[in-house]
């Protein structure tokens, strides 16, 4: 069964928009929360991570929302771009731990 | 330029003729991953390696094989490929920290495999 659930898989918006992508976990022994982004033909990057301990976090037009008790967290994406248009995966792992748990991925598609 | 290298890009085979995924990294990192991506499936884990001669299974090892002979190399091995392997590979290494939050890792730009 997948630990980390991801919705939707697909988004499509208009420039401006604000495209926003959820995800939920069971294992709360997870403690670290990294999306990244993926575009065609390369691997994934990590764009912005968060631990359990801050509700939010902002970098640049990137915002991660937390929601500890919920264990869902979410991906913001400020005053969208077409250059915004890729795959974004949330994950998430235990601290030390080795291994990073994918969700399913979303695609985002940003119209001009 | 830090990278992680992986060949070939792509690759067309038959069902049980053995092949070897190459991946190298130039940062001096400890730690080496090897995922599969399918679509709605995100990223599953394969095998993963900690240091030179320290490998472990992931979430879906089964009719696969790693080494790592090398801190720079992680080799993927299919010994049997079968169709249901076919899908879009990636390695992935990072410094191996105290704290993983902290050690983001490093993707190479993926082989893409079809057995069949």
């Amino acid at each position: 069964q997948q630990q980390v659930k991801q919705s939707p898989q697909s988004l499509i918006v208009q420039k401006g928009g604000i495209p926003i992508i959820n995800c939920a976990y069971e294992n709360t022994a997870f403690d670290y929360f990294p999306w990244y982004q993926q575009f065609p033909g390369k691997g994934p990057a990590l764009l912005i991570a968060i631990r359990p301990d801050v509700s939010e976090k902002k970098e640049g037009r990137f915002t991660i929302s937390f929601n500890k008790s919920a264990k869902q967290f979410s991906l913001h994406i400020m005053d969208s771009q077409p250059g915004d248009s890729a795959t974004y995966f949330c994950a998430a792992s235990k601290a030390a731990g080795n291994k990073l748990t994918f969700g399913g991925g979303t695609r985002v598609l940003v119209k001009p | 330029e830090a990278q992680v290298t992986q060949n070939p890009r792509y690759l067309i085979t038959v069902t049980g003729k053995k092949l070897t995924v190459t991946c190298s990294q130039n940062m001096n990192h400890e730690y080496m991953s090897w995922y599969r991506q399918d679509p709605g499936l995100g990223l599953r884990q394969i095998y993963y390696s900690m240091n030179v001669e320290v490998t472990d299974k992931g979430d879906v090892p089964e009719g696969y094989k790693v080494s790592r002979k090398e801190k720079r190399n992680f080799p993927l091995i299919l010994e049997s490929p079968s169709p249901n392997q076919t899908s879009l590979y990636f390695c992935a290494s990072r410094r191996q920290g105290r704290v993983v939050g902290n050690q983001p890792q490093h993707f190479g730009d993926g082989t893409r495999l079809s057995i069949l």
